[in-house]
């Protein structure tokens, strides 16, 4: 099993320009998440997803939309990236119904915005 | 004001020492509470989660919960140089699982 997986794990970008982060897992999870880290701030959510066909927003989610495309992939879009949005950026998934309800991190997007 | 603050790191802790990373959350409702362990340019992963009052041992981690002060605290006994890394605190309010996570507490364990 392969766990969480992102591509890309690194990216430039010009102000301006878009593109998706992807995020697959294969534990058959139902809630994924993607959040932002920068430094001294921690994890700050994005969007999540607690079921496969249902989104919603987390605290920061300005600029950006996500797709829950199946039960196993979760994709985040910048329409027009901003350096604001340089970032590392993690997705997550982890399933509701389990008493520990642990969260598993992919290896992370680092974003840079020029 | 943050919802969930830790204690400013870097916290230097001598091999063989007890580290103590200390949490305060803002929102009663918590009811679980998670610590994540995250190496420098690595994802975090979960060490330890506890849900009621009182401690919670698992091997040389022990995690602390006092929910009418609204505390959390986790203690690395015997710290070896592989415990260096940033401690995130993360309770859960949510019924959907969404986690609040605090900036962070950086260990390093000097030998």
């Amino acid at each position: 099993n392969a766990g969480v997986t992102q591509t890309p794990k690194f990216q430039v970008l010009k102000t301006g320009q878009s593109m998706t982060l992807q995020c697959a897992q294969d534990m058959n999870h139902n809630s994924m998440y993607w959040y932002r880290q920068d430094p001294g701030m921690g994890l700050r959510l994005i969007y999540y997803s607690a079921s496969e066909g249902t989104t919603d927003k987390g605290e920061v989610p300005n600029g950006y939309n996500v797709s829950r495309l199946n039960k196993r992939e979760f994709s985040l879009r910048l329409e027009s990236a901003a350096p604001s949005q340089t970032s590392v950026y993690f997705c997550a998934s982890s399933h509701r119904d389990r008493t520990t309800d642990e969260q598993f991190f992919g290896p992370g997007t680092r974003l840079t915005v020029l | 004001q943050k919802e969930v603050e830790q204690n400013s790191g870097p916290l230097s802790v001598p091999e063989g020492a007890i580290a103590s990373l200390n949490c305060t959350y803002s929102d009663r409702v918590s009811q679980s509470f998670f610590w994540y362990r995250q190496y420098s340019g690595k994802s975090p992963e979960l060490i330890m989660s506890i849900y009621s009052n009182g401690d919670k041992e698992d091997g040389r981690f022990t995690a602390q919960l006092n929910k009418a002060s609204q505390y959390v605290s986790l203690l690395i006994r015997d710290s070896q140089p592989s415990d260096s890394a940033t401690y995130l605190c993360a309770p859960r309010a949510d019924s959907w699982g969404k986690l609040q996570f605090g900036a962070g507490t950086q260990v390093v364990v000097t030998p």
